[in-house]
């Protein structure tokens, strides 16, 4: 069974620059989570996703945080623009409801300078 | 104050040695998670536990829920346990989310 893609694996942009991530959980997991985890710190959850719908945004900076699932498999997180303090390592995971062991993917490691 | 709370923050044992992280947490919980969690790495879960025990290869987590406690235990530890252990709850007002320890970052050497 493959297990949470994620790409890219790194990333190094500017203070005001966007930035993509992709996310593709395993197949079948109805529940995505994007999570934010600061050096030093536990994952912060941003997002988590109900097939295409969105359960929990409550975390997410929407002024210049952005997240979609449109068909309900993979998901996109977007930052525009990003601050410094973005700087983190982008965790995404998905299981197969709400409340079930997530399985998670290898992870982002932005650095904005 | 922490919901979601482990020691030690540290652990530095020699190979061979039996390791334990301990977590307690104040609210009441649907289910525990152990994960693990290697530098530059993802997150893989180890346990997702909740009442007694569970054991997976040297790997043996327990949890107590009158006291809110939890503990992983590690047998005859190895330099490639070496990682962060970080112990999350599922809150009983919310199945969805997790409430995350800071974790206990774990270094065995040889």
């Amino acid at each position: 069974e493959a297990g949470v893609a994620q790409s890219p694996r790194y990333k190094i942009i500017e203070k005001r620059q966007s930035v993509a991530f992709w996310c593709n959980p395993i197949s079948g997991h109805a529940t995505l989570y994007w999570y934010q985890q600061i050096l030093g710190q536990g994952p912060k959850l941003l997002i988590q996703f109900q097939n295409n719908g969105v359960v929990d945004d409550s975390q997410l900076p929407k002024d210049r945080f952005s997240a979609e699932r449109l068909k309900g498999v993979d998901s996109t997180l977007k930052i525009q623009p990003a601050k410094l303090e973005d700087s983190a390592v982008y965790l995404c995971a998905s299981s197969p409801i709400p409340g079930q062991e997530q399985f998670f993917g290898p992870g982002t490691r932005l650095t904005v300078l | 104050k922490n919901e979601v709370e482990q020691s030690p923050q540290n652990l530095t044992a020699q190979e061979g040695e039996f390791i334990t992280i301990n977590c307690s947490y104040s609210v009441g919980i649907s289910a525990l998670h152990w994960l693990q969690q290697h530098p530059g790495g993802g997150i893989v879960s180890l346990f997702m536990l909740s009442s007694g025990k569970k054991k997976h290869g040297r790997l043996i987590a327990t949890i107590n829920i009158q006291e809110k406690h939890s503990s992983l235990h590690i047998t005859a530890s190895h330099p490639r346990d070496s990682a962060v252990y970080i112990c999350a709850v599922h809150p009983l007002d919310s199945n969805y989310q997790l409430i995350w320890g800071a974790g206990t970052k774990l270094i065995i050497k040889p």
